[in-house]
């Protein structure tokens, strides 16, 4: 059964540092990664998908890096904004999983805040 | 803007009370699946749907039904609420398009007391 862990659960820096966050799994077998952002009370925000074939996607100042073989994908986020608080949350794809229908696995997110 | 809507978004219920949660997306997508979101349990698979009269189980179904009344719709119903139901509950859909994922409504804070 596929685990999904995000460490650490929160993370609280200073505006204008860059800062990373982590996910990992267990089973490598992965179709893709999606990373979201949930602001509190709101919805998920899609903000990057990675397919299994590929090492990294930008989107504006966030980055995220995919390393299949050993389970981790990490988020990384420059020159850091109070509006960057919210939680970020990781989900993996099954890899037998084509067309539309697939159950995403999602990690518990961290809590990233942002101090002016 | 084209999306995932979910009505209502705050609700309270009394024990053994029903209701019906209500969830349409716009982006001709075939699969619809329903969430619920507890603190330190994360998000957890409810029921989903692959396709317009088709629904299958998800991790926790119990006390649950769905039902898939079209493409557009996907609604989710607890027919006697119970406290332990007091959660978020989203509800997504995704498409064939790998480069997507999944699209998430803007949930409905659920209390049963």
């Amino acid at each position: 059964k596929q685990e999904v862990t995000q460490i650490p659960a929160a993370l609280s820096v200073p505006e204008g540092e860059n800062l990373v966050l982590n996910c990992s799994f267990t089973d490598s077998a992965i179709y893709n990664l999606q990373w979201f952002r949930q602001d509190p009370g709101k919805g998920l925000t899609s903000l990057l998908l990675i397919q299994s074939s590929q090492r990294e996607q930008t989107s504006g100042r966030l980055n995220a890096s995919l390393d299949k073989s050993s389970g981790r994908s990490t988020l990384y986020i420059a020159a850091s904004q109070p509006g960057d608080s919210a939680t970020y949350l990781c989900a993996v794809r099954p890899q037998n999983s084509g067309g539309s229908n697939y159950k995403l696995t999602f990690g518990k997110g961290t809590l990233l805040t942002v101090n002016p | 803007n084209a999306g995932v809507t979910q009505t209502p978004k705050f609700q309270v219920l009394k024990t053994g009370q029903s209701m019906t949660l209500q969830c349409a997306q716009d982006m001709n997508h075939n699969s619809m699946y329903w969430y619920r979101q507890d603190p330190g349990m994360g998000l957890r698979l409810i029921y989903y749907s692959a396709s317009e009269g088709t629904t299958d189980k998800g991790e926790v179904p119990n006390g649950y039904n769905v039902s898939r009344l079209n493409k557009r719709e996907f609604s989710l119903r607890l027919e006697s609420a119970a406290p332990s139901q007091t959660s978020v509950y989203f509800c997504a859909s995704s498409s064939d398009a790998s480069v997507r994922g999944y699209t998430f409504g803007s949930g409905t804070r659920l209390t049963v007391v």
